[in-house]
């Protein structure tokens, strides 16, 4: 059975801590996405990655940087949390051709920066 | 870039009845998704179409690509269908990997 596995669901931090989201997939898939979701804004791309060590921006990349060491883990990381980056983060993964492929979501996790 | 309207925002129906839920986007797409995200977050994908029509049991979709447009429909509402309902495209040209998602439409099915 397909899995997308988030690290943590729900996350407190504080204005300019760093902060680290991973995202595991155990499906050999080779895409992997970001994304956030705030209420009225639907879905929005932070980052995604089409290979390991390869990134590339999405739409709201600001404040964010991504790591794939590994084919199977995504990290996004916030360098410096502030409040506005309180929200719900998903996972995603997909075989290949992001669109063209159906991807498969995490749980998510709903970050509070206080 | 894609704007990705739905419709109803909000939509609460009776159970058995005949869901609608619309989706409309600006620009040519080469595939079209309907996502379902249940309270707590998670999302899982009922259909990717690029024309005509797809049956999963209970659920339909349909599009169509001159007009744009795009429909979810549910048969037979139960409540355990309540959840928000995402549309998301890939458009013909551009990166072959992003999608452009809808707000969503949240549907309450009461019993």
């Amino acid at each position: 059975d397909v899995k997308v596995t988030q690290s943590s669901r729900y996350l407190v931090k504080r204005t300019g801590e760093k902060v680290f989201l991973e995202c595991v997939q155990d499906m050999d898939h080779e895409n992997m996405f970001w994304y956030r979701q705030d209420p009225g804004l639907g879905l929005r791309l932070i980052y995604f990655s089409y290979d390991v060590k390869m990134k590339e921006k999405g739409d709201i990349p600001e404040g964010y940087s991504v790591s794939r060491e590994k084919k199977e883990r995504f990290s996004l990381i916030l360098e410096s949390a502030s409040t506005n980056q309180t929200s719900m983060y998903l996972c995603a993964s997909s075989l290949y051709g992001g669109g063209i492929n159906e991807q498969f979501f995490g749980p998510g996790t709903r970050l509070t920066v206080l | 870039k894609n704007e990705v309207e739905q419709s109803p925002q909000n939509l609460t129906a009776q159970e058995g009845e005949f869901i609608t839920i619309n989706c409309s986007y600006s620009v040519g797409i080469s595939a079209l998704h309907w996502l379902q995200q249940h309270p707590g977050g998670g999302i899982v994908s009922l259909f990717m179409l690029s024309s005509g029509k797809k049956k999963h049991g209970r659920l339909i979709a349909t599009i169509n690509i001159q007009e744009k447009h795009s429909s979810l429909h549910i048969t037979a509402s139960h409540p355990r269908d309540s959840a928000v309902y995402i549309c998301a495209v890939l458009e013909t040209s551009g990166s072959a990997r992003q999608l452009t998602f809808g707000s969503g439409t949240q549907l309450t099915v009461l019993p």
